[in-house]
């Protein structure tokens, strides 16, 4: 079974800190994502990784940066959280078949 | 970029009414589209895929090249039907989905 983890369900952060979103999966696939679900807007992605150290913006990047040192894992970094980034996210990884999702982070930055 | 637009953000049906989701794709080529359902505190998953051509919980989708459409449909939708829709183009490894159609069946 394809496992995608993300390292927490729920944050709650301050305006202006610095937080980190961990994504980790173990079947050793190439293309990981992240995006925000928010009511209404759908499922949005903000960046993506083909490869180790390779990274590409989404359609909402802004804000957002990533970093994918290792292929299992990919991280979605919020430099100074605004409370416009509270959110749901989710984290893929993907064969050309199928993507795989992480149960989800709900992101509240107060 | 290959896009897919679902027109569509909620969509309300009585239980064993037929149910139909809209999806418009706008690229050339032969696509290769996919529906992905989200449950209730379930994690985001594929329904089906155009390829396989197959049904899955009673729900299939035609690729309608004419239309440039691939509509998910269901002659009789259930209660467990309930859940947030998702259509995505062919994961040309920037996997962009459309916005999302909310169903809810009610009894």
């Amino acid at each position: 079974d394809v496992k995608v983890t993300q390292s927490s369900r729920y944050l709650v952060k301050r305006t202006g800190e610095k937080v980190f979103l961990e994504c980790v999966q173990d079947m050793d696939h190439e293309n990981m994502f992240w995006y925000r679900q928010d009511p209404g807007l759908g499922l949005r992605l903000i960046y993506f990784s083909y490869d180790v150290k390779m990274k590409e913006k989404g359609d909402i990047p802004e804000g957002y940066s990533v970093s994918r040192e290792k292929k299992e894992r990919f991280s979605l970094i919020l430099e100074s959280a605004s409370t416009n980034q509270t959110s749901m996210y989710l984290c893929a990884s993907s064969l050309p078949t199928e993507a795989f999702f992480g149960q989800g982070t709900r992101l509240t930055v107060v | 970029a290959q896009r897919v637009t679902q027109p569509e953000k909620l969509l309300s049906v009585f239980k064993g009414a037929p149910v139909e989701l809209k999806c418009n794709y706008s690229y050339s080529g032969s696509p290769e589209l996919f529906w992905y359902v989200q449950y209730s505190r379930q994690r985001l998953q594929l329904l089906l895929r155009h390829i396989s051509r197959e049904s899955i919980k009673g729900f299939t989708a035609d690729l309608n090249k004419g239309e440039t459409s691939f509509h998910l449909k269901k002659p009789f939708a259930q209660e467990e039907d309930s859940a947030m829709y998702y259509c995505a183009p062919p994961n040309d490894y920037k996997l962009s989905f459309g916005a999302g159609t909310t169903v809810t069946v009610r009894a």
